[in-house]
């Protein structure tokens, strides 16, 4: 079974501009989490899609969004890129429909640089 | 924010030797899972115990777990150079039901194993 991808695997942006990063999960998954990794504020949580509905939400300004599509593949998007959005984004995958005690499979995730 | 802090927050032993790593959270937890990130990668699921379990193994690796502490840690046994990476523990914590796709993670141990 094909694991998590995301892409792009790097990017390099301008303060001001946007981006969006796209996230495949595991066949037959249909829950996508996203992470923000930073040195300083270690991983944090981004928001969480389940059938295309999201469920929950961190604490990240409206800059950030982000969807899920029929077949569960899910974007993020963030506007607005500020320096301290430089981070590596991560997403995870699991089949939730098992009940809360579930893995979640991450991807390689995307190193955003913003400059 | 983070669930909770690790310990150590570096771990520098030779090959053969066992690593112990602390971690501890502040809510109460459905479960807790042990993850693994070489170098700025995805993260790799290593274990999850769940809030009614006190001790799970999986190879070279045992998990402990006290919820009256708050607390687990991770052993790993006869370390080999391929340990080396950042160690994360994570909640899901919302107990009797699901967090829906969140988990919270400690800010991680970086253990380095020497051959």
């Amino acid at each position: 079974k094909a694991g998590v991808t995301q892409t792009p695997r790097y990017l390099i942006k301008t303060r001001g501009q946007q981006v969006t990063l796209s996230c495949s999960p595991i066949s037959g998954h249909r829950s996508v989490s996203w992470y923000q990794q930073t040195p300083g504020q270690g991983l944090q949580f981004l928001f969480e899609y389940f059938s295309e509905t999201q469920r929950n939400k961190g604490n990240f300004p409206g800059r950030f969004s982000g969807r899920q599509f029929s077949n569960s593949r899910s974007e993020m998007n963030v506007s607005t890129l500020e320096l301290g959005d430089s981070a590596l984004y991560l997403c995870a995958s699991s089949n939730l429909a098992g009940g809360p005690d579930t893995e979640q499979y991450f991807g390689p995730g995307t190193r955003l640089t913003v400059t | 924010s983070q669930q909770g802090e690790e310990d150590p927050q570096a771990l520098s032993i030779q090959e053969g030797e066992n690593a112990t790593m602390n971690c501890s959270y502040k809510t109460s937890i459905n479960n807790l899972q042990w993850y693994r990130q070489n170098s700025g990668r995805g993260l790799v699921h290593l274990i999850l115990i769940r809030s009614n379990e006190r001790e799970k193994h999986s190879g070279r690796l045992r998990v402990t777990l006290d919820t009256s502490k708050k607390s687990s840690s991770l052993l790993i046994t006869a370390s080999r150079a391929a340990d080396t990476a950042s160690y994360f523990c994570a909640t899901d914590a919302r107990a009797g039901g699901t967090s829906y796709g969140k988990l919270t993670f400690g800010q991680g141990t970086i253990l380095t194993v020497h051959p």
